[in-house]
């Protein structure tokens, strides 16, 4: 499978504390995205990251991309309440007749106030 | 309205029933998904459709029939379904797909289906 595994699975912090995921994958891609879904709720594109780039910011969420080591991390500083989702990495692959996303289970944050 | 949106928001169904998924995006893409999400499961992809063309069907069983009148419209048909189905269904739509677009996908909503 090449989908991507998500790490920690489950990850709970203070508000105002920074916030970690990880993300591996399998086979080389094109590029690798985060997705938010809050409970229930369609996902949400977040950060697009390519295979020739190892460090992206958009607002307070930092990804990287090792693709030597076929992971990606994203980070979100200064975490807030309303940051409480489940976040998902997905990568797009080259070999696929389509270049689709292939989604990784995820990890669900959960920021107390 | 903008976006992508889905309807109905939530649905239960008998196994013999027959039922449809809508899904309409306003963003002017040409690509649409779907995809299945089922509790402690990855997003599975269901169909993918290119320019109204169906380019993508990830071995789903018939008693799902998806239809794309058009780039903006596509339709899940639900047939004797089983109690497992029950997930929550969800419709993206991106600019094209393919090897050589970024992919970027948006999502509807979903739709919350429960098969008794």
């Amino acid at each position: 499978s090449q989908q991507g595994e998500e790490d920690p699975q489950a990850l709970s912090i203070q508000e105002g504390e920074n916030a970690t995921m990880n993300c591996s994958y399998k086979t080389s891609i094109n590029n690798l995205q985060w997705y938010r879904q809050n409970s229930g709720r369609g996902l949400v594109h977040l950060i697009l990251i390519r295979s020739n780039e190892r460090e992206k910011h958009s607002g307070r969420l930092r990804v990287t991309l090792d693709t030597s080591k076929k992971s990606s991390s994203l980070l979100i500083t200064a975490s807030r309440a309303a940051d409480t989702a489940s976040y998902f990495c997905a990568t797009v692959y080259y070999g696929g007749s389509q270049g689709n996303l292939i989604f990784g289970k995820g990890t669900k944050l959960s920021v107390k106030p | 309205e903008t976006g992508v949106t889905q309807t109905p928001r939530h649905l239960v169904m008998g196994m013999t029933n027959k039922k449809s998924l809508k899904c309409e995006q306003h963003l002017g893409h040409n690509a649409m998904y779907w995809y299945k999400q089922s509790a402690k499961k990855p997003l599975e992809l269901m169909f993918v459709y290119n320019f109204k063309e169906q380019t993508e069907n990830n071995s789903v069983p018939s008693r799902f029939s998806p239809e794309c009148p058009n780039s903006s419209h596509l339709f899940l048909h639900l047939h004797t379904l089983q109690p497992e189905d029950s997930a929550l269904y969800l419709c993206a739509s991106s600019r094209t797909s393919g090897r050589s677009s970024y992919n970027e996908q948006f999502f509807g909503p979903g739709t919350r289906l429960t098969v008794l």
